[in-house]
């Protein structure tokens, strides 16, 4: 069965520092999506991106944030200087067609010191 | 603005039993789908079930059903038979038929007790 494949899975990082987190989407799909589940709090949407390039975000996703399709199967989330509240689980997510079925990663549990 | 609301934080089941999780959402969208999403300990997301707003037809899979009333913006899920495996959180979502984001309620911790 097709999966989202998330790397790493669990990323430690000094408060200040640049993280990137990997996501390889299922091959054939066409949208892709960030979400971060923050410990014991609800899923929050981050950013959707289609056709190479972003087509919706929230108010969390500030500049600190950017989301890149370097070589066409990975999808990457950057937060440039990580602060102590990134610290969150990171879900990807990828989808065929729109509104059928959002495939999830099983994320990255980012953790900043 | 897009809301979805689960009102029960926790619940519980004894085995092979049936419990309902309740989901309200409000949208002025006509065209909307909405999905249950199963968040085990591993904190994967694994879709459950997927009903599109324009059916008035309920969605079911194996033993689990939904309760879709449109009118009343209410969607809850029925887990029939319940598995010591269905222990998880639950997350009702919801996604406008214009939009490119998911909604999420913010869960149903669910315990199936032995």
């Amino acid at each position: 069965e097709p999966e989202v494949t998330q790397t790493p899975s669990h990323q430690v990082t000094q408060m200040g520092q640049e993280v990137i987190l990997r996501c390889v989407p299922i091959s054939n799909h066409l949208y892709f999506y960030w979400y971060r589940q923050i410990l014991g709090q609800k899923v929050e949407f981050l950013v959707s991106f289609y056709n190479n390039e972003i087509s919706e975000k929230s108010e969390i996703f500030d500049d600190q944030f950017s989301v890149e399709r370097p070589d066409g199967s990975n999808f990457t989330l950057k937060i440039r200087s990580t602060k102590l509240e990134d610290s969150a689980m990171y879900f990807c997510a990828s989808e065929g067609l729109r509104n059928t079925e959002a495939f999830f990663g099983q994320g990255t549990r980012l953790t900043v010191v | 603005a897009q809301t979805v609301t689960q009102s029960q934080p926790e619940m519980s089941v004894q085995e092979a039993e049936t419990v309902t999780l309740s989901c309200t959402y409000d949208t002025s969208e006509n065209n909307y789908y909405l999905f249950w999403y199963k968040q085990p300990p591993s904190r994967q997301m694994i879709l459950v079930i997927r009903q599109e707003a324009y059916k008035q037809q309920n969605a079911t899979e194996n033993r689990f059903s939904v309760n879709f009333q449109k009118a009343a913006k209410s969607f809850s899920l029925k887990i029939s038979d319940s598995q010591l495996g269905d222990t998880a959180m639950y997350f009702c979502a919801f996604m406008p038929d214009t939009g490119n984001q998911f909604y999420f309620g913010t869960g149903t911790s669910l315990t199936v007790i032995p």
